[in-house]
Order: structure tokens, then C-alpha cells, then sequence
């Protein structure tokens, strides 16, 4: 049973254009929400989070948006630039001290189109 | 060296070898982790070490044994493996287990196959 599901398993994006990739989830016991990013031969690099009591939170091109009601979560980034080419994983923890495990996404395939 | 380093970065074993691989983090946290990545499936959480003490062990089979001599190693010890162990092994480490988003630093990960 996959707590945290990512649907859409690729997404191309012209370059300059926004990227919006989405995250739903089934846990509503998940406080905490994260997004990472995974060139291929690297290990995967945190971008950016959102606590549950938030519904948006900005890092410069990187913007999330949650919507607790939803269950549903999204990262967009704009202008979109070569260099976003990855692949990008979604992931969810409660906030229990102790319970520290990260649930991922299956990750999305962003490519962006010069 | 910088960040998490993991070595070896590939390791091809026959099912009845043992191997062992190692994890070094260069950023001061006190929690360590390792994941498992297989084809299509999301990263899967095996073991976490806090202040070398493991504090969780996510059911995973005996012939996966972790090793933590000290907050800035993490060894995962390999013997008598299964061809469906094949994936990729990634570390991460974090500051401490501490509530909040916990954000983990992350390896790059050792390639294993299991012939």
C-alpha cells in the first residue's frame, strides 16, 4: 500500500515555462512534507519543505503548495531551466520525536526542453 | 571529502559471499540511515542509528546486518544475498532524530548486484 504516490511517472517542460509536479498521499497523519531532487549517479538533494500547518512555502524558483484537505501536494518551479532535469521524489513524515522515517514517492521524471 | 560518501560505489557478489558496504558522513549530524532503491519502487527505509543507537529496524531480513561504530560511520554487512536484493544502497544522514522535517543529506548511493 503506497502512502505517498506520485502518478505521473515523467513530465517534459519547455524551458522558461513553469513545472508543476504533484504528490498525493493517504497518511493524514504526515506533518511534514519534502521534496528532493536526483540527478542520475548522485544521491537524492533536498529542496524544499512544508509542515502541514502551512499551505505554501517559497525558495526562490521552487514554490510548494499543500492542500491538506486534498491530501494533495505540488512543487512548481518557474522559470523552468536546463539544469531542473531530474528526477524528482515527494516524501512525508509525521512529526513524532523518534519517527523519523521518510515515505517516498515512486519519483517523477522531469526533462526540460530548451 | 565533503558531505556523505558511500563506497563501493558498484559491487557485483555471487549469493554466497559476504561483503560490506561503508558510509562516511562529513557533516557533523548524529543520525544515520540506510535505504534501499529497487527498480520502480520508491526509496525504502532499512535501518536508522541515532548517537550510534539503532532505532529502528523496518523488518528487514537477517542477512542485512548494520553497523554503526560512531555517529560519522555506517556500515551495512552483506552475506548469503538473494538476486532480488539487487538495487541501489544510498545513506543519508540528518542533525539529529528530532521531530520536524528532518532533512536528510543523502549519499550517492552503491549499485549492487546479486548474481
Amino acid at each position: 500500500d503506497q502512502q505517498v504516490k506520485q502518478n505521473s511517472p515523467s513530465l517534459s517542460v519547455q524551458e522558461g515555462r513553469i513545472s508543476i509536479l504533484n504528490c498525493d498521499y493517504t497518511n493524514s497523519m504526515f506533518d511534514y512534507f519534502l521534496w528532493y531532487k536526483k540527478y542520475p549517479a548522485e544521491g537524492p538533494t533536498f529542496l524544499i519543505s512544508i509542515s502541514s500547518i502551512k499551505d505554501k512555502n517559497e525558495d526562490g524558483r521552487f514554490t510548494v503548495f499543500l492542500n491538506k484537505s486534498a491530501k494533495h501536494l505540488s512543487l512548481h518551479i518557474v522559470p523552468s531551466q536546463p539544469g531542473d532535469s531530474a528526477v524528482y521524489f515527494c516524501a512525508a513524515k509525521g512529526s513524532n520525536f523518534g519517527n523519523e522515517k521518510l515515505t517516498f514517492g515512486t519519483g517523477t521524471r522531469l526533462t526540460i526542453i530548451p | 571529502e565533503t558531505g556523505v560518501t558511500q563506497t563501493p560505489r558498484h559491487l557485483v557478489m555471487g549469493m554466497t559471499n559476504k561483503k560490506s558496504l561503508k558510509c562516511e558522513q562529513h557533516l557533523g549530524h548524529n543520525a544515520m540511515y540506510w535505504y534501499k532503491q529497487s527498480a520502480k519502487k520508491p526509496l525504502e527505509l532499512m535501518f536508522v542509528y541515532n548517537f550510534k543507537e539503532q532505532t529502528e529496524n523496518n523488518s528487514v531480513p537477517s542477512r542485512f546486518s548494520p553497523e554503526c561504530p560512531n555517529s560519522s560511520h555506517l556500515f551495512l554487512h552483506l552475506h548469503t544475498l538473494q538476486p532480488e536484493d539487487s538495487a541501489l544502497y544510498l545513506c543519508a544522514s540528518s542533525p539529529r532524530l528530532a521531530g520536524g522535517p528532518n532533512e536528510q543529506f543523502f549519499g550517492p548511493g552503491t549499485r549492487l548486484t546479486v548474481l
